[in-house]
């Protein structure tokens, strides 16, 4: 199976523009949760997503944002942009079931953001 | 709130040494544990993972890690590390009923031939 895609690789935006970052999982994978990781604060949990919804949210502000679509990809927005959201944004996905354990998140090379 | 807490931020290694890098986490109840690694350029791979049964997990390239409930802790191992062992790894812990991974803050390894 091909592994998490995501897409673009690298992005660079000035303060203030919107950013919207791709996430293909693992066919057959429906969950799928982002993160940030950057040198000060490491890897943080942004968001996860089963079946089009949001099961779980970080301490991330409101300008961040994602949803999931009915096969499964996921993107994520961050809107207003600030230089401290220069990061690698993280997809992860997983095979876990409705109401079933949880199981192993795979992750995808991700998204490097620089915001000037 | 769950936490991770890795106590080594750099180890520089010879060739044929052992390892032991520590992971400690907060959390009262029933966890997932993982060891994550990232290569050089590369993304985060699964070492290894402990849900469940013997607490002495074995991973992928001879390492291991060992679950000690009472110690709430979860320390990676590996015997004789190689060169091709420089990386960033990751402690990580979920709880039972989330897939929100919180990770430590990732331990540098040099080795050295």
């Amino acid at each position: 199976k091909a592994g998490v895609t995501q897409t673009p690789r690298y992005l660079i935006k000035t303060r203030g523009q919107q950013v919207t970052l791709s996430c293909s999982p693992i066919s057959g994978h429906r969950s799928v949760s982002w993160y940030q990781q950057t040198p000060g604060q490491g890897l943080q949990f942004l968001f996860e997503y089963f079946s089009e919804t949001q099961r779980n949210k970080g301490n991330f502000p409101g300008r961040f944002s994602g949803r999931q679509f009915s096969n499964s990809r996921s993107e994520m927005n961050v809107s207003t942009l600030e230089l401290g959201d220069s990061a690698l944004y993280l997809c992860a996905s997983s095979d876990q079931l409705a109401g079933g354990p949880r199981e192993t998140q795979y992750f995808g090379p991700g998204t490097r953001l620089l915001v000037l | 709130a769950q936490s991770v807490s890795q106590h080594n931020h750099h180890v520089i290694l010879s060739e044929a040494a052992s390892l032991e890098l520590g992971c400690n986490y907060s959390y009262g109840g029933t966890v997932n544990l993982f060891w994550y690694v990232q290569y050089p350029g590369q993304h985060l791979q699964l070492l290894l993972k402990y849900f469940s049964g013997d607490p002495l997990v074995k991973g992928i390239k001879g390492f291991e890690a060992e679950f000690i409930k009472s110690k709430f802790s979860f320390n990676l191992r590996k015997p004789s590390v190689q060169w091709s062992d420089t990386a960033e790894y990751f402690c990580a812990v979920n709880a039972r009923n989330t897939d929100k991974l919180i990770f430590g803050t990732g331990t540098r390894l040099q080795v050295f031939p």
